[in-house]
């Protein structure tokens, strides 16, 4: 299977602690979204990378927060201090875009965080 | 602010009979839109997109309708089978950006 793969796919963590999450993307695809869904909504953007430059950040990551993604691989989103409001399902995406044609994002199982 | 909205939070489906989920947008911008659907415990898997150029887009049992000026879209399912259980969500782009996602719909297909 060549899908998306984030792991782990469960975390939990106490207040304050420093947690890392890392995806694999599908090997060809160029750009890597990170989103966060809590209960009852939508996934939410939260930053994404053409290869290995990061281009838009949203305002919800804030300074706790930081993404990488060396060599435009795979990725790392890591959460610094966390806090109970971090707690949800952190999802990544990988697609393939060329010359602005749009191309679909393709969602891994996600990690799921839990900050006691 | 909600810039994709999906009132309804739930519908249930006799199985054989046609599901209808609707998703409305505010944004102008938007130019392709995408229906993903999601089983509890997995990541959302894609559907079906449509751009803003097109009305209609089919595939199989699932056919998306898109009226630009009602900033109105729909996903079709016929007929409806028990596997299409799950939550759906409408997601938009602007160009070739991260998607905005509605809060989802829960689709129930009762035998």
């Amino acid at each position: 299977d060549t899908g998306v793969s984030q792991n782990p796919r469960h975390k939990i963590t106490k207040r304050g602690q420093n947690v890392t999450f890392r995806c694999d993307p599908i090997s060809e695809h160029n750009r890597l979204y990170w989103y966060r869904q809590t209960l009852g909504q939508g996934p939410e953007f939260l930053t994404y990378f053409q290869n290995e430059a990061q281009l838009e950040k949203s305002r919800l990551l804030s300074d706790r927060f930081s993404a990488e993604r060396p060599k435009g691989s795979f990725s790392t989103l890591e959460i610094q201090r966390t806090e109970q409001g971090d707690s949800a399902m952190y999802l990544c995406a990988s697609s393939l875009e060329r010359s602005g044609r749009p191309y679909e994002q393709y969602f891994g199982p996600g990690t799921r965080l839990t900050v006691t | 602010d909600q810039q994709v909205k999906q009132n309804s939070p739930s519908l249930s489906v006799q199985e054989g009979r046609i599901s209808i989920l609707n998703c409305d947008y505010t944004n102008s911008m938007f130019d392709y839109f995408l229906w993903y659907k999601k089983y509890p415990a997995e990541g959302p898997t894609f559907l079906i997109s449509i751009s803003s150029i097109k009305d209609k887009n089919e595939d199989g049992r699932f056919t998306v309708f898109l009226n630009k000026s009602a900033k109105h879209l729909s996903l079709h399912i016929v007929p409806s089978q028990p596997g299409d259980s799950a939550v759906y969500f409408c997601a938009a782009r602007p160009g070739a950006q991260k998607l905005v996602f509605g809060q989802g719909t829960r689709l129930t297909i009762n035998p």
